[in-house]
């Protein structure tokens, strides 16, 4: 599986977009990104996750640059709820987290 | 929207004691997972289950813990004799596919206190 690179922290204001950058330059062509999130020690929420193209769901978009070695998630209208962890994950067969960035999201 | 249940939420347990978690995957879901977070650490891969077998698993999950699927729903993540070290989460996920792109999805955990 293919090591990504995430900031450690971030803050984005309520309302605002927030845009989580990973770096995954070891990606192989046919390993898919996922997102996913986790509040304060609940269980990891899925987000989103895409393969070349760029994706939208109701939850974010995805953007996947062309080269496929980078991804930025898009929460489009963050709001106090975002505040989470989130993963960015290369998946072959079995999820492997890395630290993450912790999103705050404040008022 | 179907969702993958834990029991218990908490358990409290002495060391050597043995525990058995229990875990409802989503109901047509055909790949069962355990994963565990130590308090401020990362989520840990520990075994992937299909079919009865397991089909990978880490370095963490040695002969003290144990997986079950006894029946038609249930799916169970047994440790025969727990250590101090084995206080964490422990989060439940299932698939449908184990083909990229496979998405899991987690249950809500159940905390794992060793005394």
């Amino acid at each position: 599986d293919a090591k990504t690179t995430q900031p450690p922290s971030m803050d984005c204001a309520e309302g605002r977009a927030a845009n989580l950058p990973c770096n995954h330059s070891t990606i192989s062509g046919n390993e898919y990104v996922y997102w996913y999130r986790q509040i304060h020690s609940q269980g990891p929420q899925y987000i989103i996750h895409g393969l070349k193209n760029n994706e939208t769901n109701e939850m974010a978009s995805l953007i996947i640059t062309e080269d496929r070695k980078s991804s930025t998630l898009i929460l489009p209208h963050a709001t106090l709820r975002d505040t989470a962890v989130y993963y960015c994950i290369v998946i072959g067969n079995k999820l492997t987290f890395g630290g993450g960035t912790r999103v705050l999201v404040k008022p | 929207e179907p969702e993958v249940t834990q029991t218990p939420s908490h358990q409290v347990t002495q060391m050597g004691q043995e525990v058995i978690l229990r875990c409802v995957p989503i109901s047509n879901h055909l790949y069962f997972y355990w994963y565990r977070q130590i308090l401020g650490q990362k989520v840990e891969f520990l075994v992937s289950f299909y079919n009865n077998e397991i089909s990978e698993k880490s370095e963490i999950f040695d002969d003290q813990f144990s997986v079950e699927r006894p029946d038609g729903s249930n799916f169970t993540l047994k440790i025969r004799s727990t250590k101090l070290e084995d206080s964490a989460m422990y989060f439940c996920a299932s698939s449908d596919s184990h083909v990229p792109p496979e998405t899991q999805y987690f249950g809500p955990g159940t905390r794992l206190l060793v005394l």
